[in-house]
């Protein structure tokens, strides 16, 4: 089957690393996303992992691959305020045309 | 280089009711997807067109039908509508053979009472 969980909330204090889990199923997905999605507005590509990488880093952003356990993460280090919004795990199905996308984390960064 | 364009950006319908949501994708994209996304959720994905054929469906009922056209805009058309059927309709573009990034909309907000 086709489906990617992840934790629904994160609140960490300004300043501090964020972690955001997710799990999926499909083992042979090319690519894996996160996406940010901010109050009103659609979803915007964050970063983005082939699947035959283990680690990919971004500026602030560092995502973490195990294949072997279907677990992608993403770490904000230094977390602002302007972080705050909700973070969709997403992965490609086989034939490339289906984005699946987990429910999100909405995460919450306090001053 | 123009983004996602999405209209209405909000809108009320009844119960039983026909709705058309309209898309202009992003300059050089050839791919357009709807995603319904409900309160509380992440986008679910409808379909995708890509050369004005329905490249892929999701879970959706026949109800949900859509177009694209030679420029590469694209209307998803919802009949019969049902309450469930409330949700931030989100279109998204991108380009075949490429990493599959999607590039998303601000959404049309529909409301069925």
């Amino acid at each position: 089957g086709e489906d990617v969980e992840q934790s629904l909330f994160l609140s960490v204090r300004e300043g501090d690393s964020s972690v955001i889990n997710c799990t999926y199923t499909d083992s042979s997905s090319t690519y894996l996303y996160w996406y940010k999605q901010e109050p009103g507005a659609g979803l915007q590509l964050l970063t983005y992992i082939f699947s035959n990488m283990d680690m990919k880093q971004d500026q602030r952003l560092t995502v973490l691959l195990n294949k072997k356990d279907k677990h992608l993460s993403l770490r904000i280090a230094d977390t602002q305020t302007g972080d705050s919004a909700i973070y969709f795990c997403a992965e490609i199905n086989t034939g490339g045309f289906k984005t699946i996308f987990g429910a999100g984390t909405r995460l919450f960064v306090k001053a | 280089e123009t983004g996602v364009t999405q209209s209405p950006t909000h809108l009320i319908k009844t119960r039983g009711q026909q709705v058309t949501l309209r898309c202009s994708s992003q300059s050089g994209h050839n791919t357009v997807s709807w995603y319904q996304q409900a309160l509380g959720q992440g986008p679910q994905f409808i379909f995708q067109y890509y050369r004005e054929e329905e490249n892929g469906r999701g879970n959706f009922p026949p109800r949900f039908s859509g177009l694209q056209f030679p420029n590469y805009s694209s209307e998803l058309n919802v009949n019969a509508l049902e309450l469930d059927d409330s949700a931030l309709y989100l279109c998204a573009s991108s380009l075949i053979g490429t990493t599959g990034e999607l590039f998303f909309g601000e959404g049309s907000r529909l409301t069925v009472l």
